[in-house]
């Protein structure tokens, strides 16, 4: 079965600091990988996500990912820290040969101070 | 109107009432979701349609009842709640309940007093 780990739920970072933001996953084959963000009282919308190819992945508002297959890792980073990008942010993972729906980590929540 | 929309965003019922939540798709996908997200916990998958066929019930009480006529358009019908119920119900989309990118709505704030 896969699931998928958020380290830290809170993780707080000054305005224009580096954003890291952690998440290792479990699988028995390669899977789809997604971050997404979410806004006080809003819905979540995808940041970026990895399915085949490249490793590091571009998303929206600057942010980047890196998978890492021999560290199962999906970790979330921003170069410089806005203080509009305080969300909660949640990592997902989905199995594209068994085709299950995604499976998402109990989320972090991103504060940033000026 | 684009993407995933939900109505109403806010909702504040009693134990007694009779409400339903309103989720519309226009992305042309063909699977759609009913999520919970209750505060300081994981977001919860309540239910999976697919091609208007429900495929997946996590073990959801019977208090909620969805509803799928069409690709577009699902319900979730609300009755005799608790107050634990209270929370954020998001309503997601996808091209296939495989593996997909799910898009969101923005959700409904539901209060059970």
């Amino acid at each position: 079965a896969q699931s998928v780990t958020q380290l830290g739920s809170h993780v707080s970072v000054s305005e224009g600091a580096l954003v890291l933001l952690r998440c290792n996953y479990s699988s028995s084959v390669p899977p789809y990988l997604f971050w997404y963000v979410q806004y006080p009282n809003q819905g979540l919308q995808l940041l970026l996500k990895y399915t085949t190819g490249a490793t590091l992945v571009k998303g929206i508002n600057g942010f980047e990912a890196e998978f890492k297959k021999s560290e199962t890792s999906f970790h979330l980073t921003k170069p410089s820290a806005h203080m509009s990008d305080a969300a909660e942010y949640f990592c997902a993972v989905s199995d594209p040969q068994a085709g299950t729906a995604l499976i998402f980590g109990k989320g972090t929540t991103l504060s940033v101070s000026s | 109107e684009t993407g995933v929309t939900q109505t109403p965003r806010h909702l504040v019922m009693g134990m007694t009432n009779k409400k339903s939540l309103k989720c519309e798709q226009h992305l042309g996908h063909n699977a759609m979701y009913w999520y919970k997200q209750s505060a300081k916990k994981p977001l919860e998958l309540m239910f999976v349609y697919n091609f208007k066929e429900q495929t997946e019930n996590n073990s959801v009480p019977s208090r909620f009842s969805p509803e799928c006529p069409n690709s577009s358009h699902l319900f979730l019908h609300l009755h005799t709640l608790q107050p634990e119920d209270s929370a954020l119900y998001l309503c997601a989309s996808s091209p296939l309940a495989r593996a997909d990118t799910q898009y969101f709505g923005p959700g409904t704030r539901l209060t059970v007093l």
